[in-house]
């Protein structure tokens, strides 16, 4: 089975930086992706990793070591628009298995 | 910006009750997925459609639950008969299949909030 781990809640001020780790075991292995997902609302698409390295993306980039099966999201220059669960997930042969999502507050 | 259609997105109902929600992909998109959310967890798959053939359904529970994409556009899933334990945010998604590529963007619908009385 497909086994994504990642923290259940973490907290940070506005304007701080966030990292949010994500390990996975998964049978089958076509890339990882990130979404933001808002209360109450659908997952948006924030990132996409398949190879070894660093993807930014503005205040957003993503981490991924395949060998370690291991990602990370790091949130720059936090906003308070950020608070909301973020959602670590694998392709495998085009089937998304997703963790259980973090939780990010962003305080004031 | 085109978007997954979903309706209704609301939905309360009496347990042993029929439901049915509907999902219009983006256009062009040929894989359509049913997710269900129960809250506080990530979505699970239900079910995959490739136009309209049934890719993947091994999580879906066929004694209660249906999904159809008979022309390979819109789908529908239904519940018959809705159980407590169903009460949850069932997400639509859809990408691309294009050959050769590894692996695609899946964009999600607004949901249906599903709720069992």
């Amino acid at each position: 089975g497909q086994n994504i781990d990642q923290p259940t809640e973490m907290t940070a001020t506005e304007g701080a930086i966030v990292q949010i780790n994500c390990t996975y075991q998964t049978s089958g292995f076509n890339g990882l992706f990130w979404y933001q997902q808002h209360a109450g609302e659908a997952p948006t698409f924030l990132s996409y990793n398949v190879l070894d390295g660093l993807e930014e993306k503005g205040r957003f980039s993503s981490f991924l070591s395949r060998s370690k099966g291991y990602s990370y999201l790091l949130l720059k220059e936090l906003q308070m628009k950020d608070s909301a669960s973020y959602l670590c997930a694998v392709d495998d042969d085009y089937k998304l298995s997703f963790g259980a999502g973090t939780t990010v507050t962003v305080r004031a | 910006e085109a978007e997954v259609a979903q309706s209704p997105r609301y939905k309360i109902t009496e347990k042993s009750q029929a439901v049915a929600f509907w999902c219009d992909p983006i256009s062009g998109h040929a894989t359509l997925y049913w997710y269900r959310q129960i809250l506080g967890q990530g979505p699970e798959l239900l079910v995959q459609f490739q136009d309209e053939s049934v890719v993947d359904d091994s999580q879906l529970p066929k004694d209660r639950f249906s999904a159809e994409r008979l022309k390979g556009v819109d789908s529908t899933l239904k519940i018959q008969p809705a159980e407590l334990g169903d009460s949850a945010m069932y997400l639509c998604a859809s990408s691309p299949y294009r050959q050769g590529v590894v692996s695609d963007t899946q964009y999600f619908g607004p949901g249906t909030r599903l709720t069992v009385l």
